[in-house]
Formats: structure tokens, sequence, C-alpha cells
């Protein structure tokens, strides 16, 4: 175990609704990384935030969006679901070090329908 | 910006038998090289990154790599095999500056067949 905890585990919307979804970073580390893992694909980078601010952010479109707590933890609120959003959601904590280790939970499974 | 092939989606190997895993990037930058496993419904694993030094990576489980900067690869191997070693395996990139971000390949299917 990572110590890495994302909530909820799976979540069924339909086309056009908002999701967020949550994080809890492991203890001691300042920096959150959310990925997008679409069915027998790589995870994509979607963007970090680094102590409550934004820190890099991949080519995803600006209806995905965050947030980092004080305590470090994060949320990913995607906008206007569309059916290609389906997909397994990573989160992933680190200390924030270009050579730190990244810590993965085990992801949200959202299916958009 | 980065990228990774990962030259082969599915391997099956026996038992106990030897395994090689390719991959091969791209950068214009330099790079660290990591490669994760994944489990049935469970989130990555680190099993070993290269940063600098030495070329030769030990990680978990018995698992290394090797970097080598003429071909651009970052191959994994294990000697032997088990069936608990069936698994996605994913190899990935991040740049040497700025935000770390990870760039994965498309992933390898590991099949261990007893």
């Amino acid at each position: 175990e990572t110590g890495v905890t994302q909530s909820p585990t799976h979540l069924i919307k339909t086309r056009g609704q908002q999701v967020t979804l949550r994080c809890s970073s492991q203890s001691g580390h300042n920096t959150v990384s959310w990925y997008q893992q679409a069915l027998g694909q790589g995870p994509q980078f979607i963007f970090q935030y680094y102590r409550e601010e934004e820190n890099g952010r991949g080519n995803f479109p600006p209806r995905f969006s965050g947030l980092q707590f004080p305590n470090y933890s994060s949320e990913l609120n995607v906008n206007a679901l569309e059916l290609d959003d389906s997909a397994l959601y990573l989160c992933a904590s680190s200390l924030g070090g270009l050579a730190d280790i990244q810590y993965f939970g085990a992801g949200t499974r959202l299916s958009v329908l | 910006a980065q990228s990774v092939t990962q030259l082969d989606s599915q391997v099956p190997v026996f038992e106990e038998a030897p395994v090689e895993l390719r991959c091969n990037y791209s950068s214009s930058v330099s790079v660290y090289l990591f490669w994760y496993v994944q489990y049935p419904n469970q989130g990555l694993q680190l099993l070993l990154k290269y940063l600098s030094g030495s070329t030769l990576v030990k990680g978990i489980n018995g698992f290394e790599a090797e970097f080598n900067k003429s071909q651009t690869s970052f191959h994994l191997r294990k000697p032997s095999v088990h069936i608990s070693d069936t698994a996605e395996y994913f190899c990935a990139v991040s740049q040497a500056q700025g935000a770390q971000k990870l760039v994965f390949g498309q992933g390898t299917r590991l099949t261990i067949n007893p």
C-alpha cells in the first residue's frame, strides 16, 4: 500500500454532467499529480499541484480543473463530461523533487454513458 | 517533448524462463527513466528508476533494467519469472528539469504460463 487513497473507486455519470474525484496524498508529500488512463493505454499526465499551486499541465482542455488543499489533498473536477472521458483516473503524490518517486493510488474508474 | 515506445504489447513466457520487456524513448533534453508495474484493479507500483550513474539498475522483485543512451533504450529484464509477475508493465520518462511529469508508454502485458 502506498498511503495514497482515492475516492470514489467507481463512478457512473451521463454525458454533460460534472464530476469531482478526490485524492488524499501520502503523509509528508506536498505534490499531487493526476493522470488519465484510458482502457488499454498508458496513463496520460493531466496536471500537477505543488503546495496548492498548479505546477504543470498536460494536453487536456480547461474543463479539466483541479484544486489542492492546505493538507495537500486534492480534487480533480471535470465539467461537461464526454463519452471519451471514460477512464481510470490516477492520483500520485510525491515530495516534489525532480527525481522523487510518485506513489500512485488505486484510481477512480469513471464511466460516462 | 518526450515520447516512449514499448515495442511489445503482449509477452507470453513460461514460468522460470527469462524475460525482456523492451522500451525506447525520445527526448531533446535529459530525462529520468522508470519502470512501473500495474496489477489488476490496482494503481502503479515503481519497479526501478534510472537517474544517473551506473547504467544497470536493480529493482524490486528481481527485476533489472539497462540504460543505453546511444540506442535511447531502457529494457527491463528478469532472469526467471514467476506466476505472480503476471501484470501490465509501463515504461516512463520524465524530464530532468521543470515539473516532474511522467510520460508513459502504452504498456506491455506480461503473461506467465505454468
